[in-house]
């Protein structure tokens, strides 16, 4: 089983470019979750999808679009890119969203660079 | 909604020493504390947790204590090895559909 999936592994986008971040999971895991990591600022949750067919804003959505497409896949779209948003970007995903039913299982990460 | 603080933001310990982590949850009704270790450039991965009816869980090295009387929960690693260097990230639950809440995390070095 390969977990978690991210593409790409690295971007480089220019100001105002868009662009979709993908994740895919092979875990029949209900919930998946976006979040960014900046040097010391940890992990902060952009958007979630608590189950097919939801998603729900986190702590720091603006700029940011997602979409659930399926329970394996959930997408992360940028679509005016800005050198606020060079980030880290995980995806993880659990088997339920609250309570002890979401150890969270994260994928390797994306590489933003917005210039 | 819940809010987690962890502390210290960064800690030092010499190899074999033991090293302590503690993590702060405001929602009483949080019921479960995962403990995430990220090596440098790689995933946060999920090393040990602990449900509101446990006090105490060992997992070898490392161990997780709560006290949900005060709110707090603690990641201590006995016999630390270089390996060990890492950033930790604690996180506290409350059921229904709220996602975890993760601490800033705390940079560990374990000096060889």
């Amino acid at each position: 089983n390969a977990g978690v999936t991210q593409t790409p592994k690295f971007q480089v986008l220019k100001t105002g470019q868009s662009m979709t971040l993908q994740c895919a999971q092979d875990m029949n895991h209900n919930s998946m979750y976006w979040y960014r990591q900046d040097p010391g600022m940890g992990l902060r949750l952009i958007y979630y999808s608590a189950s097919e067919g939801t998603t729900d804003k986190g702590e720091v959505p603006n700029g940011y679009n997602v979409s659930r497409l399926n329970k394996r896949e959930f997408s992360l779209r940028l679509e005016s890119a800005a050198p606020s948003q060079t980030s880290v970007y995980f995806c993880a995903s659990s088997e339920r969203t609250g309570g002890s039913n979401q150890p969270q299982h994260f994928g390797d990460g994306t590489r933003l660079s917005i210039l | 909604g819940e809010n987690v603080e962890q502390h210290p933001s960064t800690l030092s310990v010499q190899e074999g020493d033991s090293a302590v982590i503690k993590c702060t949850y405001s929602d009483s009704a949080s019921n479960y504390f995962p403990w995430y270790k990220q090596e440098l450039g790689k995933r946060p991965q999920l090393i040990i947790d602990i449900r509101s009816n446990v006090g105490e869980k060992k997992d070898q090295r490392i161990a997780v204590t709560l006290n949900k009387t005060a709110k707090h929960f603690s990641l201590h690693i006995t016999e630390t090895q270089p390996e060990d260097s890492a950033v930790y990230f604690c996180a506290a639950s409350i059921s229904g559909n709220t996602p975890l809440v993760f601490g800033k995390g705390t940079r560990l070095s374990v000096i060889a």
